[in-house]
Parts: structure tokens; sequence; C-alpha cells
């Protein structure tokens, strides 16, 4: 399979922490990357994405960085809230190829941030 | 701007039935992809839509099939259904390759 098994890690912090997830990627040909927030009986919710030819990308109490040489993503979370509480995935994507609409998912990381 | 819209939300199969579900995506997006997510294999891709032709396929059998539309709905189909098929079933929509994927609130499908 090519995602996520039966143990997600797990990352607890204290609310006004910075936090900090990390997601290892598999196909050194992805050039399109995205961070997606669930909660408990949703859908994924879109974070922030970053392209090959970047680096690293802002938002809004969040950036992303991307680390080619290692295949290595991660996500900052600025004064993290009891509302960002929630199961972290990141997802590549070959969008210069033919993987149309096909996203590969990290196994994601469980935050929890205690008030 | 209305999200992607999914029903149904919540449905409960007998094995051996089939059940079609249906994805709105965002008004203009053309590309409908489909995920099953469950607890034991994650986010796994089914296939993707765009212009009502079939781009990309998973890796599931075929009792799993799907279509879209002229207005860029989709449906998916699972026939025969097994235990196994329970699991939260996601649709997600974008303009094109390589823009921002956003994803429907899902359908979660149980299968006794």
């Amino acid at each position: 399979g090519e995602s996520v098994g039966l143990h997600l890690p797990t990352l607890s912090v204290q609310e006004g922490d910075n936090s900090i997830i990390n997601c290892a990627y598999s196909n050194s040909a992805s050039d399109y990357f995205i961070w997606y927030k669930q909660e408990s009986g949703k859908g994924p919710q879109f974070i922030i994405d970053i392209r090959s030819n970047m680096d690293k990308r802002q938002g809004q109490r969040v950036t992303v960085l991307l680390n080619k040489t290692v295949k290595h993503l991660s996500l900052q979370i600025a004064a993290t809230q009891p509302g960002d509480s929630a199961v972290y995935f990141c997802a590549e994507q070959n969008a210069g190829g033919t993987s149309y609409g096909k996203l590969t998912f990290g196994q994601g990381t469980i935050l929890t941030v205690h008030p | 701007k209305a999200g992607v819209t999914q029903t149904p939300r919540y449905l409960i199969k007998t094995r051996g039935q089939q059940v079609t579900l249906s994805c709105s995506p965002i008004s203009g997006h053309r590309s409908v992809s489909w995920y099953q997510q469950t607890p034991g294999q994650g986010l796994q891709f089914l296939f993707e839509y765009f212009s009502e032709t079939q781009r990309n396929k998973g890796n599931f059998p075929g009792r799993f099939s799907g279509r879209q539309f002229s207005n860029s709905r989709s449906e998916m189909n699972v026939s025969t259904l097994e235990l196994g098929d329970s699991a939260l079933y996601l649709c997600a929509s974008s303009g094109r390759t390589g823009n921002t994927i956003y994803f429907g609130e899902g359908s979660w499908l149980t299968v006794v």
C-alpha cells in the first residue's frame, strides 16, 4: 500500500507553543505538496501547499518547509491553539506527470493541544 | 462559494449489495477524484475524472467504479459490497492538475 499503518505518530503541546509536524515523502518525482488538517468526522481541510521550486512558504500562523535533498516536509504552527487539535496529513503529487488527481498521503500525525 | 458536497453522509448496507455515492465539485472545477479512508490503510486514491473521462485509477478491484457527468458532478459505485469496504469515501475537486485539491466531508459507509 502507499500509506498509513495502524499507529499514528502523536504530538502533544501546550497552548501557545509552536508545533512542528514532520513528513517524509517517497517519490523524488513529486513536485507539489499539500498539508491537510482532518478533524474527527470531517474531511481533510486544506492548510497550505508548496511547489518543488520553493523551499519555504508561509501562511497565517503556518509555515511549510521543503527539503528535496532528503525528501522531507515539515509544517510549523505558531502559537498553537486548542482548535488546532486534529490529525495532520502531508500529501505529495507528481503534478507535472500523469498523476491526475492522485495524491499520495502520509500516515498522519495526531496533534493534541492542551489548554 | 460552496465547497465539495457529498451525499449521503452516512449509510449502512448489507454485504452483497451495491452502493452509489454522489459528489458535487466546487463550481468551476472539472477534476473530481475519489479516495477511500480506513484506519488500517489510511487515505488511498480510487480514481480521477476530468471532462467525463477517467484519467487515472488506483489499485482497487473492478467492483469500484465511477463516472462523471457533463456538469462535472460525479458518482462512484461499489458493487457486491464486502465488510472490508466499510470506510469513509472522500471526494475531492480541483481546477486542473497541480491546483489545490479540496475535499468534501465524505460519505461514511458501513457494510454489515
